[in-house]
């Protein structure tokens, strides 16, 4: 069966520091991969896409980026994060592209930026 | 932007009863998707209805879709205290063969 994981559960960074969220899926093939971030009391906000490797699409120009450098991998980073970067990140994957189908997501990330 | 939106924004009922939520949105869609999320944790998919269906079930789920309306409604019957969780709508809008985009979702809460 197909698992996903995404650490750290939680992070507590200081304003102007990098980083690094990692999500990898297991039992599956080219997935497409997603990141999200969840604000408090709001929806999910989609921030990056992945249809494969290297292949990057940016929604939201932020001070965030992603890499996908293996199939299964997906990496959310910074290179200097802002107050405003907190929030509960989300990684999801889908077996195919396309909106109806069904998105399964790791357990997030909580970030606290201080 | 947002395009789902539910209502209630909570919602407390007994364990037993039914609970209703409600989804609207904006543009036309090809399909909606409905998910849970328990606290801290990540989205789990419950349903999904496409844009030429009216009703589907699944379970103690009942999902209905009016696009004239531009709505959709989640029937959860007979709860448990296990469905305490938030609750999102998901549409796929018309153009777009990816994305999808989520509510702010309803809190469900069920007392035992």
């Amino acid at each position: 069966s197909q698992t996903i994981h995404q650490w750290p559960a939680t992070l507590v960074q200081p304003v102007g520091s990098p980083l690094s969220l990692e999500c990898t899926v297991e039992g599956t093939s080219n997935p497409n991969l997603y990141w999200y971030r969840q604000a408090a009391g709001r929806g999910l906000q989609l921030l990056f896409y992945s249809v494969g490797i290297g292949q990057i699409s940016s929604e939201v120009p932020q001070n965030l980026s992603a890499s996908r450098p293996q199939d299964r991998q997906f990496i959310l980073s910074s290179k200097k994060l802002l107050l405003s970067d907190s929030g509960f990140y989300l990684c999801a994957w889908s077996v195919l592209q396309g909106s109806d189908q069904p998105q399964h997501f790791g357990d997030g990330t909580r970030l606290s930026i201080l | 932007s947002q395009q789902g939106e539910e209502d209630p924004q909570a919602l407390s009922i007994q364990e037993g009863e039914n609970a209703t939520m409600n989804c609207s949105y904006k543009t036309s869609i090809n399909n909606l998707q409905w998910y849970r999320q328990n606290s801290g944790r990540g989205l789990v998919h419950l349903i999904l209805i496409r844009s030429n269906e009216r009703e589907k079930h699944s379970g103690r789920l009942r999902v209905t879709l009016d696009t004239s309306k531009k709505s959709s409604s989640l029937l959860i019957t007979a709860s448990r205290a296990a469905d305490t969780a938030s609750y999102f709508c998901a549409t796929g809008p018309e153009g777009s063969n990816y994305k999808l985009t989520f509510g702010k979702g309803t809190l469900l809460t069920v007392n035992p």
